[in-house]
């Protein structure tokens, strides 16, 4: 069983559209994250949310809006994507706490044209 | 990340031991962590260290820590071509985790 999936796996779509990407963990983790590696490859925190609220927002613009129906989802709507936005994102979750291990998704590559 | 550091690329011969370097800046980080990416795929835990300890071995993996210098690095000995991948070290606070920019290893026959 997979413990942490993000959907689509790959996405591509032209400027300006709105787009958002699913994320399920079946952990039990109450904290779950977006992060964005860009193309040199740097891996940047987005959000971190924590038993549904938002904890950390890593001035992200605010065409990203991340939303949490419950503890096992945390879903990313982008609206007007811009070509900046083309990256590999990726979803991850964790119980809270600096010990305790962040389990990451494969990942949704977005490629804006 | 602006607040851990690593070397962007190294290459080794297989068989050769790799050591990949980092540096961090939060002195408060309790945890610090290697993770292992393979391409098109995500990030896999290879091991953690707490910051009381100096050294750790798991396997092939050694991971040393210097808490002085904030330094800390990842031994991989015997070093076989499917440990060619990208390696970040990352320090962790509660709710986030800083990574380095990554560490290209490449394994050459």
């Amino acid at each position: 069983d997979t413990a942490v999936s993000q959907t689509p796996k790959y996405l591509v779509t032209q400027m300006g559209n709105d787009k958002s990407i699913k994320c399920e963990q079946n952990l039990g983790h109450d904290t779950m994250y977006w992060y964005k590696q860009d193309s040199k490859k740097f891996l940047k925190i987005m959000f971190s949310y924590n038993n549904k609220e938002l904890i950390i927002n890593e001035t992200v613009p605010n065409r990203f809006s991340p939303k949490s129906p419950d503890k096992a989802h945390l879903n990313l709507h982008i609206n007007s994507l811009e070509l900046g936005d083309s990256a590999v994102y990726f979803c991850a979750s964790s119980q809270p706490g600096a010990n305790t291990e962040a389990f990451f998704g494969q990942g949704t590559r977005l490629t804006v044209v | 990340g602006e607040d851990v550091e690593q070397s962007l690329f190294l290459s080794v011969r297989e068989g050769d031991s790799s050591v990949i370097n980092c540096t961090y800046t939060d002195s408060s980080s309790t945890y610090l962590y290697w993770y292992k990416q393979e391409p098109g795929a995500g990030l896999q835990l290879l091991t953690y260290i707490f910051s009381n300890m100096d050294m750790k071995q798991d396997q092939r993996l050694t991971v040393l820590l210097n808490k002085k210098d904030k330094h800390l690095s990842l031994r991989i000995a015997d070093t076989q071509t499917g440990d060619s991948a990208i390696y970040f070290c990352a320090e962790r606070s509660d709710y986030k985790l800083s990574f380095g920019a990554g560490t290209t290893v490449t394994v050459r026959a």
